[in-house]
C-alpha cells in the first residue's frame, strides 16, 4: 500500500538556520511526491513537487530531490525567515488517484 | 482564476445533530475530493468524484457520511448523526482531467460538543 512517513515536530530553528525535514514513503508504482504547507489560518498549498526519480522540485528557496533508492524527498532550505513559520506536509500520489499525506511537521522559526 | 470556494468556514454543532458542507470547484475541473483533516494528522480522503461520479468512497463512513456531486460541478458533504471523533476540518480539493495537481479549498472546520 501507499504510505508516507514524515519526520515528527515541532521544529524550532532561529532565523537564516539551515531547515531539513524528513520523509519517506512507501508506493506501490511510481509516485509523483510533494511538499504542501499550511500557513496559520490558510489552506494547503502545495509548496513544490516531483514527478519522477532525480527530479528536484524547488520554489521559494526550498527544495527536495526524488531519491528512489532510499525512497525519500526530504525537504530542505538554507536560511529558513519567520515567514516560514507553519506546517509542512509530505505527499505522495500515484496516477490521477489521491494523495497520501504523512502527518505534518510544524516549523516554527524566531527571530 | 478562482480558487477552490468552501462554506461554512466553522461550524459547531451537537452530538447526533446533521450538519452539511459546500464545495464549488476551481472552474473546469472534473476531479472533486473530499479529505478529512483531524488535528495534529494530514489530510485523509473521504471520497474521490470524477464528474458527477465516484472514483473512490472506501474510506467514507457510510452509515453517517454521504456526499453527492449531481451536476458534475459543486459538491455537498454530509454527516448525520455527527459523533464527537466527527470534530475536524473538511477539504476539499479540486484537479483537471490532464494535470493531477490538486488545489485545496481553506476548509470547514467542524466541532462537535
Amino acid at each position: 500500500g501507499n504510505s508516507v512517513t514524515q519526520m515528527e515536530g515541532p521544529v524550532t530553528l532561529s532565523e537564516e538556520a539551515f531547515l531539513t525535514i524528513n520523509c519517506t514513503y512507501t508506493a506501490t508504482g511510481y509516485p509523483s511526491l510533494f511538499w504542501y504547507v499550511q500557513y496559520p489560518g490558510e489552506g494547503l498549498q502545495l509548496l513544490l513537487k516531483a514527478t519522477k526519480a532525480d527530479d528536484k522540485g524547488s520554489n521559494k528557496g526550498f527544495e527536495a530531490t526524488y531519491r528512489k533508492e532510499t525512497t525519500s524527498f526530504h525537504l530542505e532550505k538554507g536560511s529558513v525567515q519567520v515567514s516560514d513559520s507553519a506546517v509542512y506536509f509530505c505527499a505522495l500520489q500515484t496516477g490521477a488517484n489521491n494523495l497520501f499525506f504523512g502527518t505534518g511537521t510544524r516549523l516554527t522559526v524566531i527571530p | 482564476e478562482a480558487g477552490v470556494a468552501q462554506s461554512p468556514r466553522y461550524k459547531i454543532i451537537e452530538k447526533r445533530q446533521s450538519v452539511a458542507f459546500w464545495c464549488n470547484p476551481i472552474s473546469g475541473h472534473a476531479t472533486l475530493y473530499w479529505y478529512q483533516q483531524i488535528l495534529g494528522q494530514g489530510p485523509k480522503l473521504l471520497i474521490q468524484f470524477q464528474n458527477n461520479g465516484v472514483v473512490d468512497d472506501s474510506q467514507l463512513p457510510k452509515d453517517r457520511f454521504s456526499a453527492e456531486r449531481l451536476k458534475g460541478v459543486d459538491s455537498t458533504l454530509k454527516i448525520q448523526p455527527a459523533k464527537l471523533e466527527d470534530s475536524a476540518v473538511y477539504l476539499c480539493a479540486s484537479s483537471s482531467l490532464n494535470l493531477y495537481e490538486q488545489y485545496f479549498g481553506p476548509g470547514t472546520r467542524l466541532t462537535v460538543t
